[in-house]
This record gives C-alpha cells, sequence and structure tokens, in this order.
C-alpha cells in the first residue's frame, strides 16, 4: 500500500454513460497527477495539480474529461459520454521530493475502466 | 520527437544480471528515472540518477547515464523470480510538469 488510494478499482460501462475515478493522495502531497495507461504501454500524462491549481493538461485530452482538485486534497478525474477507446487503466500519484531533492511519484493501484 | 524508447522484452535466468535500456528525449532533464510495475498494481519508483551523476549503485541496481547519447540503463544483479515485473524508465524534461514514460521493458526471470 503505497497511500495513494484510488476508487474504484475496477469500473464497466456502457459506450455513453459517464464515469467519475476519484483519487486519495497522501496529505504531503501538494502535487497530484493523473495518467493513463493502455495495455502494452508505458503510463502517458493527462493532468498535473498543484494544490487545487490545474497547471497543465495534455494536449491529447479532449473535452470529455475533466479533472479537479476542490481543496487541494482528493481529486476526480470525470469521463462524459465514454468511448471504447477510453477502456484503460488510470493512474493517480502524488508528487513529493526526496531527501536528495529529486521530484519523485508515488502511484496508486489505479481505476482500471472498460467500455462495453 | 517525444517518445522514450525501451526495448519490449528481456528474459534472464534466476541469478544472473539483467541490464535494461532506455533512450530518453531531453538532454536537459534534470533527473530520470525507473520505475517497476507488477501485475495489477501501479508504479512503484526503484531508483533515479541526477544528471551530473555517470552512475548509481542502490543494492543490486546500479543505474548507468550516458547524458551525451541520452542512453539511460538498469542492471540487476542476482535477478530473482520477484524481479518479473514491467519496467519504465522516466524523464522530466524542463518546461514541463508531465514526466514522460517509455513504453515499459517486460523482464521475465526464469527459474
Amino acid at each position: 500500500d503505497t497511500g495513494v488510494s484510488q476508487d474504484p478499482r475496477h469500473k464497466i460501462t456502457k459506450r455513453g454513460q459517464n464515469v467519475t475515478f476519484r483519487c486519495d493522495p497522501i496529505s504531503e502531497h501538494n502535487r497530484l497527477y493523473w495518467y493513463r495507461q493502455t495495455l502494452g504501454q508505458g503510463p502517458e500524462f493527462l493532468t498535473y495539480f498543484q494544490n487545487e491549481a490545474q497547471l497543465e493538461k495534455s494536449r491529447l485530452l479532449s473535452d470529455r474529461f475533466s479533472a479537479e482538485r476542490p481543496k487541494g486534497s482528493f481529486s476526480t478525474l470525470e469521463i462524459q459520454r465514454t468511448e471504447q477507446g477510453d477502456s484503460a487503466m488510470y493512474l493517480c500519484a502524488g508528487g513529493d521530493r526526496s531527501v536528495t531533492g529529486a521530484n519523485v511519484l508515488t502511484f496508486g493501484a489505479g481505476s482500471r475502466l472498460t467500455v462495453l | 520527437g517525444e517518445d522514450v524508447e525501451q526495448s519490449l522484452f528481456l528474459s534472464v535466468r534466476e541469478g544472473d544480471s539483467s541490464v535494461i535500456n532506455c533512450t530518453y528525449t531531453d538532454s536537459s532533464s534534470t533527473y530520470l528515472y525507473w520505475y517497476k510495475q507488477e501485475p495489477g498494481a501501479g508504479l512503484q519508483l526503484l531508483t533515479y540518477i541526477f544528471s551530473n551523476m555517470d552512475m548509481k549503485q542502490d543494492q543490486r541496481l546500479t543505474v548507468l547515464l550516458n547524458k551525451k547519447d541520452k542512453h539511460l540503463s538498469l542492471r540487476i544483479a542476482d535477478t530473482q523470480t520477484g524481479d518479473s515485473a514491467i519496467y519504465f524508465c522516466a524523464e522530466r524534461p524542463p518546461g514541463t510538469y508531465k514526466y514522460i514514460f517509455g513504453t515499459g521493458t517486460r523482464l521475465k526471470v526464469l527459474a
């Protein structure tokens, strides 16, 4: 257990439905990332928050995707009108600074989305 | 381009050394990272190296960095069956908050 919690772990939905994923990082994580990972690929960046501010968003992120971090603690990622191509693992990571000064990511276990 | 490249598969015998290679994109990246992913799990940080270093050793792990060629490698000594996983290298280029991950190398350790 890394301390970064994601919910739900698995979600099966029909095409066209909306889904929401939640991430609870460790309290010290003022930085929070969402990534998407499809089978056989590395994680692909979706968006980044510093506290409650969304500072970077992938150009690949369509307007069906929205993320929030209202109080700078937990975050939600919503996908509207899901498509089969949205089927993937959605990973959340908290950003921290190591004792040597390196910025490192601590990942949650992920939320797997299957769109039928 | 923005592709961090890794070979897809590596198979070694238990007790041998494994070497996983990565070519990253931006020679200005300050830190380079190695993450490990076991089935059904998120990514776990293994180690990282500061860009002004050529080598870093951490128990069974040795990281080598060739900044000129933008080449990073991870050597695992005395590879064990528990090391079977997918290994990702990652960089965070300057001017962006995002970490860019490679496609991952699936390491299979044969008993």
